[in-house]
């Protein structure tokens, strides 16, 4: 099946710092999903990203199909940004079937 | 998107006993997904329930462990039969909302399980 490598595995910035997390993956996808993962385990979307950029606040989002990755920006990071963030994918010919990433825990000291 | 809910939010059970989580989504959608969060760990899909079909299962998973049922367009449940303490997890259920993205899907709150 598809792999889903995401990197880095943890992260600790200081508020206000930027930083960027990467997806890449291992074949042709339908669909790319970011979402966040709060403390309390709820599951945040955030962008729907097959190919292109997308742009949300102080968030935004790279995916390069060709070369199958994908980036999250995180600008003037603040401590409720803290948590896990999950690349997800659909390949092409599964339909539906969503694999996860392993996730990036982020951690934003005041 | 689409607004979903789910029942119970956390329990604490006994091990050998069985927990029923109960999913409701806002809109009627085809399919439902139900995942499963080990501590620490990324989600896997346990089974997708289509309304009037078979859950289908994902390998590793099985109907008699994580029977589920699909009633109507809006609502389903899982049920986590037999419980052990490998079984505390987050269980959260996903659903590719109309209107939405091809294949965009959206997720449910959790329910985060604990087995004594």
């Amino acid at each position: 099946g598809i792999q889903v490598e995401q990197s880095p595995p943890d992260l600790i910035l200081q508020e206000g710092a930027n930083s960027t997390l990467r997806c890449n993956f291992s074949d042709s996808v339908n669909n790319l999903q970011w979402f966040h993962q709060n403390p309390w385990g709820q599951l945040i979307n955030l962008f729907y990203i097959p190919s292109g950029t997308k742009q949300n606040g102080r968030l935004s989002a790279t995916t390069v199909a060709t070369e199958r990755y994908s980036l999250l920006y995180i600008s003037s990071s603040q401590t409720t940004d803290s948590g896990v963030y999950f690349c997800a994918v659909v390949p092409r010919g599964s339909n539906y079937k969503l694999t996860f990433g392993k996730g990036t825990l982020l951690t934003v000291n005041p | 998107s689409a607004v979903i809910s789910q029942k119970p939010s956390r329990d604490i059970c006994q091990r050998g006993t069985s927990l029923t989580i109960q999913c409701q989504v806002d809109s009627q959608v085809t399919m439902m997904f139900w995942y499963r969060q080990q501590p620490g760990q990324s989600l896997t899909l346990i089974a997708t329930a289509n309304q009037g079909s078979e859950a289908t299962y994902e390998s590793g998973f099985v109907i008699d462990k994580f029977p589920i049922s699909r009633p109507n367009l809006t609502f389903s449940t899982l049920t986590v039969s037999n419980m052990s303490p490998e079984d505390s997890s987050i269980y959260l259920c996903s659903v590719e909302a109309p209107g939405t993205s091809y294949n965009e899907q959206f997720f449910g709150p959790g329910t985060r399980l604990t087995v004594l």
